[in-house]
């Protein structure tokens, strides 16, 4: 298993759209609509931001969506803010039970 | 809301045990179709799937760390441990437990602050 590929870094403006991709194989993303998000500020423990590749949680704002084609899912924020500048994760199942993190992705917010 | 809380030691020697343990609270860890898992991550990278547990005590392990872990729960206490032997430097991580929405989703929705475990002599 190797780990799902992000770009190192992403920047944008405030107000802004950005997109963040993560590419995995025909054995994790792209079998399974079961890939997640998580936005991770730093000394912070990672918090849920989209799960089944594009299911919100409550309280999540609506700035938030994903996507997949493919191999390749994709988190898009809008109306950038400066909040937002964090890392983040994308999470694949992988099959046989388990499950794959990318490497991750800084968001810095210009 | 369900909160968790990770608590051990936060230096191991290398060769030796690294033991972790996980209490639930806001819930029983019995309730629900809730798995509990273990996830690290080494200092300015990415996050490492360790583990994950039922509350029946079936398992499944990270195939790159199987032969190396243990993860364990006892519900009376509504807690659960993990156990990762012969340690050395790389293990080196802030270990995360979270509860774990497999076979619903698979996603975590609740983590632990973390706990940051050195390995060194």
């Amino acid at each position: 298993q190797s780990a799902l590929t992000q770009p190192a870094s992403v920047s944008g403006s405030p107000g802004q759209s950005i997109t963040i991709s993560c590419t995995g194989t025909s054995s994790d993303v792209g079998s399974y609509n079961l890939v997640s998000w998580y936005q991770q500020h730093p000394g912070k423990a990672p918090k849920l931001m989209i799960s089944e590749v594009n299911k919100r949680p409550s309280g999540v704002s609506n700035r938030f969506s994903g996507s997949k084609s493919g191999n390749t899912a994709s988190l898009t924020i809008s109306g950038l803010q400066a909040e937002d500048e964090a890392d983040y994760y994308c999470c694949s199942y992988a099959g046989s039970s388990t499950v794959i993190f990318g490497g991750g992705t800084k968001l810095t917010v210009l | 809301q369900v909160q968790l809380q990770e608590s051990g030691p936060g230096l191991v020697k290398p060769s030796q045990t690294l033991s972790l343990t996980c209490t639930v609270s806001g819930g029983s860890i019995s309730s629900g179709t809730y798995y509990w898992s273990w996830i690290r991550q080494p200092a300015g990278k990415g996050l490492e799937w360790i583990g994950r547990i039922y509350p029946s005590g079936s398992t499944t392990y990270n195939p790159s760390l199987k032969s190396r872990v243990t993860i364990s729960i006892d519900t009376s206490k509504n807690q659960f441990s993990l156990r990762l032997n012969s340690v050395t430097a790389a293990d080196t991580a802030v270990y995360y437990c979270a509860r774990d929405h497999y076979g619903s989703g698979t996603y975590f929705p609740f983590w632990g602050q973390g706990t940051l475990v050195t390995v060194s002599p």
